[in-house]
């Protein structure tokens, strides 16, 4: 069964550091990897994917994040943070099959809040 | 742009009672998903659909729930005889394609089953 683990409930830093938001995940097969960010009464808006290919990612509002296949590890980073990056951060899994849509498991969220 | 939108936004039921969702996709995607989010949770999977064909089930989704897509677009998710465990948010995604394609969520409807 394929599963996600985001190890910090919470992260902070301040304005203009770059920050990190951990996730692990355990997938058979190559995965397909996800980073959502939910605002506060808003539904879940997609960052960005990992589907093959290059390592880094980059998606929405500068953020990129790294796949690391020996690690199974797909943390989101941005260089510089902004105080508009406060939100809630959720990492997501698909094993990919014939069929080709499998359901999405998410990891259990990490609060991001960035200190002006 | 239309997103994909659910209504209600909030509901408020007395334990016992059926409650129904809506949810309409975005108009080209004919993938449509249900969830539930708990507090401090990550959603969870439900249901998905391809068109009007229900195609898969979480063991989450008791006999209580039932699903619908009855044209391909628009979908409906009932809970009948509504316990207090089911108070959440459920919310909605759809999306184009394959696996991997990402989907893109609704507001989702707040569920307080008192």
């Amino acid at each position: 069964a394929q599963s996600v683990a985001q190890p910090e409930d919470q992260v902070n830093v301040a304005e203009g550091n770059p920050l990190t938001v951990k996730c692990t995940y355990s997938v058979s097969g190559n995965p397909y990897l996800f980073w959502y960010v939910q605002y506060p009464n808003r539904g879940l808006q997609f960052l960005l994917k990992y589907i093959t290919g290059d390592n880094l990612v980059k998606g929405s509002y500068g953020f990129e994040a790294e796949f690391n296949k020996s690690q199974t590890s797909f943390h989101l980073k941005k260089p510089s943070a902004l105080v508009s990056d406060s939100a809630l951060y959720f990492c997501a899994v698909r094993a990919p099959r014939n069929s080709g849509n499998t359901p999405l498991v998410f990891g259990k969220g990490t609060r991001l809040s960035v200190i002006a | 742009d239309t997103g994909v939108s659910q209504d209600p936004r909030h509901k408020i039921t007395k334990r016992g009672q059926n409650v129904t969702f809506r949810c309409d996709p975005i108009s080209e995607h004919n993938r449509l998903y249900w969830y539930r989010q708990t507090l401090g949770q990550g959603p969870e999977f439900l249901t998905y659909f391809q068109n009007e064909a229900q195609l898969e089930k979480s063991r989450l989704l008791s006999d209580r729930f039932s699903a619908e897509r009855p044209k391909g677009s628009f979908s409906t998710l009932e809970i009948q005889r509504t316990e207090q465990g089911d108070s959440a948010m459920y919310l909605c995604a759809s999306s184009h394609g394959t696996g991997a394609y990402e989907q893109y969520f609704g507001p989702g409807t707040r569920l307080t089953v008192t």
